[in-house]
């Protein structure tokens, strides 16, 4: 089982949808967690970073974390089509030394 | 210049040569890193140099050899690489303190080997 799991899609959206990308893992040590934004022929870019439990909100991400669940979600609200970008998530732990362990990414599309 | 800047950008070389990759961070960070990117897999952490020590090295083949000669500055040295290696490789940075700080990325370097 891989640590990290994420859907590679690609998703598809039309301009304004509520969008939600998801992530799931199995090390519950997993403390930091982080989502980031890969435009074709840039690096990733980071969007949210988070600690422990709770949401984050960020103009129009939402980033939550529910840690009973292993699950994270990172949601674009009023999406745009320059949101169109894989998103990768990434988490690390407490003492994990310089790890940090990310999902293959989520390839998004939103149409105009 | 601002962030982490990495040069050159695409690089086609055969597998007999030798070349190398530069990163330079303008962010005052104290970590850097070295991953490939390969398409639809996950990234993968090749170096981690801490203070200018290596600190990680996963299992890479000697046929990569990462130099740190300052907090600011890395390089990946490449010889006699294979098609597989073909990626995108990105350096990153971050700052070392009691909690775990997020990395930062530069854009990375396209490497095709013919």
């Amino acid at each position: 089982q891989k640590e990290v799991e994420q859907d590679p899609g690609p998703l598809s959206v039309p301009e304004g949808a509520i969008v939600s990308l998801n992530c799931t893992y199995s090390n519950s040590a997993f403390q930091y967690f982080m989502w980031y934004r890969q435009y074709s022929r840039k690096g990733p870019e980071l969007l949210m970073y988070t600690y422990s439990s709770g949401n984050k909100e960020d103009g129009r991400f939402t980033a939550q974390v529910d840690k009973s669940s292993k699950y994270i979600s990172l949601f674009i609200r009023d999406s745009q089509p320059s949101d169109s970008a894989t998103y990768l998530c990434a988490m690390s732990a407490d003492g994990g030394g310089f790890k940090t362990i990310f999902g293959a990414g989520t390839r998004l599309f939103v149409k105009a | 210049e601002t962030g982490v800047t990495q040069t050159p950008r695409h690089l086609v070389m055969g597998m007999t040569n030798k070349k190398s990759l530069k990163c330079e961070q303008h962010l005052g960070h104290n970590a850097m890193y070295w991953y490939k990117q390969s398409a639809k897999k996950p990234l993968e952490l090749m170096f981690v140099y801490s203070l200018e020590e290596r600190v990680e090295n996963n299992s890479v083949p000697s046929r990569f050899s990462p130099e740190c000669p300052n907090s600011s500055h890395l390089f990946l040295h490449l010889h006699t690489l294979q098609p597989e290696d073909s990626a995108l490789y990105l350096c990153a940075s971050s700052q070392v303190r009691r909690d775990n700080q997020p990395q930062h990325f530069g854009d990375g370097t396209r490497l095709s080997i013919l």
